[in-house]
């Protein structure tokens, strides 16, 4: 069960667009629809944004979508919000009943 | 409005035991599998374990395998999590988190979290 790779970082000013990216396997990203991603902020429980690879919860603005390609999905947030600053952590069925995570990725709005 | 409220953190000495709770609210608890996830200090999101909705299916993460249980009280609206032989590595905050009603692999509430500190 090795965690997801994920960039420590990414940058975007108010109104741009950024991607993070998630890498794994074929056991994990690559062989399985079932990416979802999640928003944290500081001292706050997660929030999940994206499930089935790019299915948005109610209430979770378009702005945030999901895809997948390989073994690499990707979360893009669009025209970017100060409130959008947070962490984001993507996760993946692993097969045999197990979850893995990513490393994370901290967002910061310039 | 659904609640999920963990209590039962704190500081263990090595190899010592806890037993933490997740009392829930706001949704028919009996209907939903529940997971327990957890974040180091500073660190990113681990999955710990997952329990089915009648309690008759458990997984676990092979960091813990052997040493957690998860279970539940259906009648009391309330998932457990039993924790020995406990380790430094295991000190985290832990969240109990409701599935999303697409697959246990999602989880669309979640808990304020517990700390769990394991330290001589």
């Amino acid at each position: 069960q090795s965690a997801l790779t994920q960039p420590p970082s990414a940058s975007g000013s108010p109104g741009q667009s950024v991607t993070i990216s998630c890498t794994g396997s074929s056991s994990d990203v690559g062989g399985y629809n079932y990416v979802s991603w999640y928003q944290q902020h500081p001292g706050k429980a997660p929030k999940l944004i994206i499930y089935e690879v790019s299915k948005r919860p109610s209430g979770v603005p378009d702005r945030f979508s999901g895809s997948k390609s390989g073994n690499t999905a990707s979360l893009t947030v669009s025209g970017l919000q100060a409130e959008d600053e947070a962490d984001y952590y993507c996760s993946s069925y692993a097969g045999s009943n197990n979850l893995v995570f990513g490393g994370g990725t901290k967002l910061t709005v310039l | 409005e659904v609640q999920l409220l963990e209590s039962g953190g704190g500081l263990v000495q090595p190899g010592g035991s806890l037993r933490l709770s997740c009392a829930a609210s706001g949704f028919i608890f009996s209907s939903y599998a529940m997971n327990w996830v957890r974040q180091a200090p500073g660190k990113g999101l681990e999955w710990v374990s997952v329990i089915g909705s009648s309690g008759d299916k458990t997984y676990y993460a092979d960091s813990v395998k052997g040493r957690f249980t998860i279970s539940r009280d259906n009648s009391k609206s309330t998932l457990y999590l039993q924790m020995n032989s406990l380790r430094a590595e295991d000190t985290a905050v832990y969240y109990c988190a409701k599935r999303h009603s697409s697959s246990w692999y999602y989880s669309d509430s979640w808990g304020q979290g517990m700390l769990v500190t394991v330290s001589s």
